[in-house]
């Protein structure tokens, strides 16, 4: 069974920094591109990046160029989503999902993490 | 940039009724296109994939159609279990979703 199981919520002042974790297991997780969306409260979904672990080819949005970074260690099949400086515009549910087996839809994805940002 | 646009944005049904949603892209996205499940609290779930694939395990009274630009998610009967937020997303150029169908009881 394929599961991907993020880090747990996280709250954050503005300024600091932060990396959440996505955790990929039931599959090859070298094999497949992992991304990220983006769900501010009561908002839609926003596709933030994606990563190939195998190489670490990484494509982002032009929405969030610059604003975050996206890695991999393939060696314990963990992708991450880090910011160097949070904004409170930060604050939302975070989404890591892979891609299916036969084109670039995300077919399975974490539970989601929270992230608030607040002085 | 590729922009989405559902249509309703809000949509009341009955159970048993049969409910339509529908996306546009504005420029061809061929068939590359997928539909997708929120209910609250929880992450999306994949319904439809390559316009009108249904993904293993989905309900068979989910449907999908279109390509170019313009795509229906069809719900032959609704069903409980269905009242819930559904988007579009296209994936011929990075990512982009639509702004959401919240599918009501009424």
């Amino acid at each position: 069974e394929v599961q991907l199981v993020q880090s747990g919520a996280e709250v954050k002042k503005p300024g600091e920094s932060l990396k959440i974790s996505c955790k990929g297991s039931g599959y090859s997780f070298t094999s497949y591109w992992i991304g990220w969306v983006r769900q501010m409260p009561g908002k839609g979904l926003e596709w933030m990046g994606i990563i190939y672990p195998g190489d670490s080819d990484t494509r982002y949005s032009p929405s969030f160029q610059g604003q975050v970074t996206i890695s991999a260690d393939k060696s314990i099949s963990t992708a991450y989503l880090q910011w160097s400086s949070l904004k409170a515009s930060d604050t939302a549910m975070y989404y890591c999902a892979n891609y299916g087996d036969y084109s670039e839809y995300f077919q399975h994805w974490g539970q989601g993490t929270l992230v608030t940002v607040s002085s | 940039d590729i922009q989405m646009t559902q249509s309703p944005s809000t949509l009341s049904a009955s159970v048993g009724d049969r409910v339509t949603i529908t996306c546009r892209a504005s420029q061809s996205i061929s068939s590359w296109l997928a539909w997708y499940q929120q209910k609250p609290g929880k992450a999306p779930k994949l319904l439809i994939y390559d316009a009108s694939s249904l993904e293993s395990g989905v309900p068979s009274r989910f449907s999908g159609s279109g390509s170019g630009t313009e795509f229906t998610l069809t719900i032959s009967s609704l069903q409980p279990d269905d009242f819930a937020t559904y988007y579009c997303q296209q994936y011929n150029s990075y990512g982009t979703f639509g702004q959401g169908t919240k599918v009501e009881i009424k």
